[in-house]
């Protein structure tokens, strides 16, 4: 039982370069979600998808773009990467109907731009 | 505004011994509370969750209590173990944007359990 997997677990990139963090869960929800943690902080929201299709802007959507060709899949963009990207990204997923259901995560991928 | 905080950035504990983590919130609208678990180098584990119609909700080892008079929910490890070691957070759900809900993370605490 899979559950929301997340490639890669690490990565280093230069400044500018460009990168996908992969999300993909077995569950067949069609709720999705991007979260990145900073140390010591709290989880933001960057973008969510209700389906296949449709995406919106979370908190922090800003140098991300993210879609949802497909139910399982929600990869995650940075075109031009920043060192404010250093960061630990999360992807969630959830089950509907119904608003008051757990999100499920990932293990995280953890990346540095230097 | 919307916020969700923690009284106690750590916590530390004896093996053996009860502990309790709290957490504020500020949205008296939020009807829906989950605590997550999350272990070094891990994602957020659900743990336990409840609703705004409740005041108290068991699980294994684990209690949540929500106070809506003062906005105030917490969670209760009994006979705390070694592997509780974590962080734990609080979320509040809103709603957001009309088609799913908007998860509030507090920053979290930091349990330490000591042998």
């Amino acid at each position: 039982n899979a559950g929301v997997t997340q490639t890669p677990k690490f990565r280093i990139l230069k400044i500018g370069q460009s990168m996908t963090l992969q999300c993909t869960q077995d569950m067949n929800h069609n709720y999705m979600y991007w979260y990145r943690q900073d140390p010591g902080m709290g989880l933001k929201l960057i973008y969510y998808s209700v389906g296949a299709g449709i995406t919106d802007k979370g908190e922090v959507p800003n140098g991300y773009n993210v879609s949802r060709s497909t139910t399982e899949d929600f990869p995650l963009r940075l075109e031009l990467a920043a060192p404010s990207q250093t960061s630990v990204y999360f992807c969630a997923s959830k089950s509907d109907p119904g608003r008051n259901q757990p999100q499920h995560f990932g293990d995280g991928t953890r990346l540095s731009i230097l | 505004g919307e916020s969700v905080g923690l009284h106690l950035p750590t916590l530390s504990v004896q093996e053996g011994d009860n502990s309790i983590i709290n957490c504020a919130y500020s949205n008296s609208a939020s009807d829906y509370f989950i605590w997550y678990k999350q272990e070094s180098g891990k994602g957020p584990q659900f743990i336990i969750d409840i609703r705004s119609n409740m005041d108290k909700r068991q699980g294994q080892r684990v209690t949540v209590l929500l106070n809506k008079t003062v906005k105030h929910l917490s969670l209760q490890i009994a006979a705390t173990q070694p592997g509780d070691s974590a962080v734990y957070f609080c979320a509040e759900i809103l709603p957001y944007g009309g088609a799913t809900n908007k998860l509030i993370f507090g920053t979290g605490t930091l349990l330490a359990v000591q042998p």
